[in-house]
């Protein structure tokens, strides 16, 4: 079966240091998402991405957060200059289509320490 | 806004028991439920849904879900739980004109042998 799948598994990263995190969604997506889980809290929605440009995206995507679509395969989340407090899970997720009664499926996740 | 909670953080079970994982949701417009499966050092894997028909959807593993519209509850239940089962689970809602998924805090599900 298709995967949604996250490099690195783990990031150990310096605070104030630009991070990036890479995904590549299952092939024939078209919607991406990011998605975030402090350890103990919940899973937090960051973004989602179609066509070359945000549709959505939460409050805690500020301006220090950026994603991209570099290529035909991988989707990426940067975050320029990280704080302690982004320490965290960071999950992709892909589907087939936007409508509301399509499942997302993630990846395995990326695990950020910002030391 | 719309929101999820999961009252209960853990639940243990006995195998070969029925296992119920609650969930209740608040969202404007209809809702469209999903339960999510988390293992150790695993991502999210999609067990569920409802959308709209049958108020019973079945779904993998032999998990299934009853949606309750007047309770807005969108319960989790197997028959008869395996230890396999044990791990971390997640309602799940979209609703109205949102595009994201808003997640409960997640139940850990024990089931002893």
């Amino acid at each position: 079966e298709p995967e949604v799948t996250q490099t690195p598994s783990h990031q150990v990263t310096q605070m104030g240091q630009e991070v990036i995190l890479r995904c590549v969604p299952i092939s024939n997506h078209l919607y991406f998402y990011w998605y975030r889980q402090i350890l103990g809290q919940k899973v937090e929605f960051l973004v989602s991405f179609y066509n070359n440009e945000i549709s959505e995206k939460s409050e805690i995507f500020d301006d220090q957060f950026s994603v991209e679509r570099p290529d035909g395969s991988n989707f990426t989340l940067k975050i320029r200059s990280t704080k302690l407090e982004d320490s965290a899970m960071y999950f992709c997720a892909s589907s087939s289509y936007m409508g509301a009664n399509q499942p997302q499926h993630f990846g395995d996740g990326t695990r950020l320490s910002i030391l | 806004a719309q929101s999820v909670a999961q009252p209960e953080d853990q639940v243990n079970v006995a195998e070969g028991n029925p296992l119920t994982v609650k969930c209740t949701y608040s969202v404007s417009g209809n809702p469209y439920l999903f339960w999510y499966v988390q293992y150790p050092n695993r991502g999210l894997q999609f067990l569920l849904k409802y959308i709209t028909g049958d108020n019973l959807v079945k779904g993998s593993y032999g998990f299934e879900a009853e949606f309750n519209k007047s309770q807005t509850s969108f319960h989790l239940k197997k028959p008869s739980a395996l230890v396999s089962d044990s791990a971390l689970y997640f309602c799940a809602v979209r609703g109205g004109s949102a595009r994201q998924l808003t997640f409960g805090s997640g139940t850990q599900l024990t089931v002893l042998p």
